[in-house]
């Protein structure tokens, strides 16, 4: 069975631009989440998708948004970029919108805003 | 609010030998499943083993094992005879279990061990 895809691998970007990061999920896995890297705040949850809507949401601007399709597959747009947006972006899939099942991850999206 | 707190920033392990990288957790939620997961340089989080809080048997995972002690709140793991290819981050990691499929949930992680092996 195929793990979680992420695209593209690594994107540098200009600050005030907007970005567009893509997660196809585990087959038959309907629970896609976000989760930002960063040196400094370490692991943090962005958003989670089950069934094409948002069920849970981090702390984090407007700037980042999401959605799911029908298929399962998610993407994450930020728009406006600022330098802090420099990160690691994980994508990762579940069977289920809930902890009794494992979360796989991808393999990441580096974003590099210069 | 959850919490996890791993207390080690990095271990060292000689090769073949066992190691404990330490967990600890906060939770007001009864149900809930803890995940340990390795990040390598490259940057891809790999699952290692997953353990449920009403799950009676500690969870292994050919050479990973997690020491789950629920009433200290406690949820170590064990890597036996430990290869080069270990050396990597360790994150430890819960998340709430909630009462539907749909529940909504999300991972708290911990800082990460950062674990060298030795040859």
């Amino acid at each position: 069975k195929a793990g979680v895809t992420q695209t593209p691998r690594y994107l540098i970007k200009t600050r005030g631009q907007q970005v567009t990061l893509s997660c196809s999920p585990i087959s038959g896995h309907r629970s896609v989440s976000w989760y930002q890297q960063t040196p400094g705040q370490g692991l943090q949850f962005l958003f989670e998708y089950f069934s094409e809507t948002q069920r849970n949401k981090g702390n984090f601007p407007g700037r980042f948004s999401g959605r799911q399709f029908s298929n399962s597959r998610s993407e994450m747009n930020v728009s406006t970029l600022e330098l802090g947006d420099s990160a690691l972006y994980l994508c990762a899939s579940s069977f289920a919108s809930t902890g009794g099942y494992e979360q796989y991850f991808g393999p990441g999206t580096r974003l590099t805003v210069t | 609010a959850q919490k996890i707190t791993q207390t080690q920033p990095g271990m060292f392990v000689q090769e073949k030998e066992a190691v404990t990288l330490d967990c600890t957790y906060d939770t007001s939620d009864p149900s809930y499943g803890l995940f340990w997961y390795k990040q390598p340089s490259s940057g891809e989080m790999i699952f290692l083993i997953y353990q449920g809080s009403y799950d009676q048997q500690n969870a292994t995972e050919g050479r990973y094992s997690l020491n789950f002690q629920k009433a200290r709140k406690s949820a170590n793991l064990v890597i036996s005879a430990s290869q080069l290819g270990d050396s990597a981050m360790y994150f430890c990691a819960m998340r709430e279990r909630g009462l539907r499929e749909t529940s909504g949930s999300r991972l708290t992680f911990g800082e990460g061990t950062q674990l060298t092996v030795n040859p």
